[in-house]
């Protein structure tokens, strides 16, 4: 089982609707989450920290599931310029000293 | 704006050249980091500095040589590459080293070897 699993995509979404995406991860030690995003041949840019209360960042969502072993990103009223790709980042825990990352998420808004 | 800075942004090298990438912040980070990333994939772990000492090498090929002047500075050492290494060349800072730090990245170095 890979460590970091995340559907590629794309997502096809029309302007203005809400999409919801998951990444799953492995070592239930893993004490870190994060999600990051990435436009074409940029560079990755942290979205939001993922914290075990849930958290909210405007139109962006993010929820933690320790139990299930997955994290969740929704984004309401999806604009144009939310086109990217979403990447899943977890600290594996035990001392890891870099982050995994899942293969991302491409999301595109259609007008 | 980034507040980690590579140079250059495009690079254009041939197998037998020696060329060196750059990275700089000015964050006070004491953890930087190299990353490659290959279209369509997650960035990969190269290497990892902590107070200016190589902490990670994740078995990568000697034609990589990093070095870490101070604790602003990163450079990567490019000799004798292959076409396969061409990729988008990342560097990375986040306060101290550890998998809960949130990583800054610079805007990268898009390697073309030929």
């Amino acid at each position: 089982r890979k460590e970091v699993e995340q559907d590629p995509g794309p997502f096809n979404v029309p302007e203005g609707a809400t999409v919801a995406f998951n990444c799953t991860y492995s070592n239930s030690a893993s004490q870190s989450f994060f999600w990051y995003r990435q436009d074409c041949r940029k560079e990755p840019k942290l979205l939001m920290s993922v914290y075990s209360s849930g958290n909210e960042d405007g139109r962006f969502t993010a929820q933690l599931n320790r139990a299930s072993q997955y994290i969740s990103l929704l984004i309401r009223d999806s604009k144009l310029s939310d086109s990217a790709t979403y990447l899943c980042v977890v600290n594996p825990g035990g001392g890891a000293d870099g982050l995994t990352f899942g293969k991302g998420t491409h999301l595109i808004i259609q007008p | 704006d980034t507040e980690v800075t590579q140079t250059p942004k495009h690079l254009v090298m041939g197998m037998t050249n020696k060329k060196s990438l750059k990275c700089e912040q000015h964050m006070g980070h004491r953890a930087m980091y190299w990353y490659k990333q290959k279209a369509k994939k997650p960035p990969e772990l190269m290497f990892v500095y902590s107070y200016e000492k190589l902490s990670i090498n994740e078995s990568v090929p000697s034609r990589f040589s990093p070095e870490c002047p101070n604790s602003s500075l990163l450079n990567l050492h490019l000799h004798a590459l292959q076409p396969e290494d061409s990729a988008l060349y990342l560097c990375a800072s986040s306060q101290y080293k550890g998998g809960g730090e949130k990583l800054f990245f610079g805007s990268g170095t898009q390697l073309s070897v030929l």
